[in-house]
């Protein structure tokens, strides 16, 4: 059973340009998850998604970030006109409908020059 | 407000002996969950141990356990006979019935040979 899959692995993005970042979770999880770290810090919350559904967006800013777990298909956090700021690593993380712990993927190093 | 504190930004720890992190939370919440998430430079989150609040009972998982004070909010992890490969950023998270989890902030551990 393969674990959470996030796509790419790094990112390289110029100001301005999109970033979209690729989330497939473990099989039979149909909820997701989305976090940022910057160096040293620890894990900020941002969007928590079922099929279709956006459940809780509080720690999303409200302009340029957008996310989505379509039916079918990976979920996608897309990052519009990035901006310095936005570099960070982001996490994605997953889990059954029941009570069991998140799985994390690897990550997605953003990197905006 | 749901928070959760991890008041030692880094701790080390002598090889083959034990160390314990300390990690403290804020909710109104009487059900919820807790978890302790390692973090090595590959950055993989891993779950290293979980617990239920309604268990009394400590969790242990090999050479990792937990000393959870409901009434404290208090969950501490202890990791005893320490290995090298322990050497990580500890995150301690709780989960509550609306389906969100809440990171804090982490203990950055060493091993020392």
């Amino acid at each position: 059973n393969a674990g959470v899959m996030q796509n790419p692995r790094h990112l390289v993005r110029r100001r301005g340009q999109e970033a979209r970042l690729r989330c497939s979770p473990m099989k039979g999880h149909s909820h997701v998850y989305w976090y940022r770290q910057l160096p040293e810090e620890g894990l900020k919350f941002m969007v928590y998604l079922q099929k279709e559904n956006i459940i809780d967006e509080s720690g999303m800013p409200k302009e340029r970030f957008s996310a989505e777990f379509p039916k079918e298909g990976p979920s996608i956090l897309r990052i519009q006109q990035v901006v310095r700021g936005d570099s960070a690593a982001y996490f994605c993380a997953s889990r059954r409908v029941d009570n069991s712990p998140l799985h994390f993927g690897n990550g997605t190093r953003l990197t905006v020059t | 407000a749901q928070t959760v504190t991890q008041s030692q930004p880094e701790m080390s720890v002598q090889e083959a002996e034990t160390v314990t992190l300390s990690c403290t939370y804020d909710t109104s919440e009487s059900d919820y969950y807790l978890f302790w998430y390692k973090q090595p430079p590959s950055r993989q989150m891993i779950l290293v141990i979980r617990q239920e609040a309604y268990k009394q009972q400590n969790a242990t998982e090999n050479r990792f356990s937990v000393n959870f004070q409901k009434a404290a909010k208090s969950f501490s992890l202890k990791i005893s006979d320490s290995q090298l490969g322990d050497a990580a950023m500890y995150f301690c998270a709780y989960r509550v019935t609306g389906n969100q989890f809440y990171f804090g902030t982490g203990t950055s551990l060493t091993v020392i040979p």
